[in-house]
């Protein structure tokens, strides 16, 4: 079955800062979803990623993935008021798509 | 540019009562889905339903059935719901079901509450 774990699954950094969240998931899988929450809203499309060594970049957030670690990464690069928000990672093995628990991100002055 | 539209946006049930939660996208796609989310976890897939007139169990269907209905159509039906359906719903729609880099896409969401 396929599982996927986040961490941190909290997070609060200076305005700035760098950081990474981490998404591992525990089966293979064709591709990897980042999405953004924003409380009391649906969720946002950041980044798809489909294949080993994919890395996509948007403004101050830059996505990875690793298929044979399972692994894939959101890098955020000087933090800003604006990115706090969850961030969910998700992964799709044979049709079936699990998301991680999410990473509540709170990014200070 | 209406997207992934759901509705009611808030409901409060008693134990047992029924209802259904309505959802329409009208960007052409195949593939629709409900998730429900609980606080502190992620998303669940309760049911998918790849293309018209095929449905499927997801990772949580126990208590739900769903129906869809024509192409721009997906309902999710409670018929006796319990405490534990408590949570906020989603309903999202892709083009092709989860294949290549398709973006899935989600509604507002539907805040249940089972007292």
């Amino acid at each position: 079955e396929l599982k996927v774990e986040q961490n941190p699954l909290f997070l609060s950094m200076q305005e700035g800062k760098n950081y990474t969240i981490y998404c591992n998931y525990s089966t293979t899988s064709d591709r990897l979803y980042w999405y953004r929450q924003d409380p009391g809203k649906s969720l946002e499309s950041l980044f798809v990623l489909l294949s080993n060594g994919a890395v996509k970049q948007e403004g101050r957030l830059m996505a990875s993935l690793d298929t044979k670690a399972r692994l894939s990464t959101l890098h955020i690069t000087a933090a800003v008021h604006d990115l706090s928000a969850t961030y969910f990672c998700a992964a799709n093995n044979n049709n079936d798509m699990r998301f991680g628990a999410g990473t509540r991100l709170t990014v200070k002055p | 540019n209406a997207g992934v539209t759901q509705t009611p946006k808030f409901q409060v049930l008693k134990t047992g009562q029924s209802m259904t939660l309505q959802c329409a996208q009208d960007m052409n796609h195949n593939s629709m889905y409900w998730y429900r989310q609980d606080p502190g976890m992620g998303l669940r897939l309760i049911y998918y339903s790849a293309s018209e007139g095929t449905t499927d169990k997801g990772e949580v269907p126990n208590g739900y059935n769903v129906s869809r209905l024509n192409k721009r159509e997906f309902s999710l039906r409670l018929e006796s719901a319990a405490p534990s359906q408590t949570s906020v719903y989603f309903c999202a729609s892709s083009e092709v079901k989860w294949t290549g880099g398709n973006t899935i896409y989600f509604g507002e969401g539907s805040w249940l509450t089972v007292v």
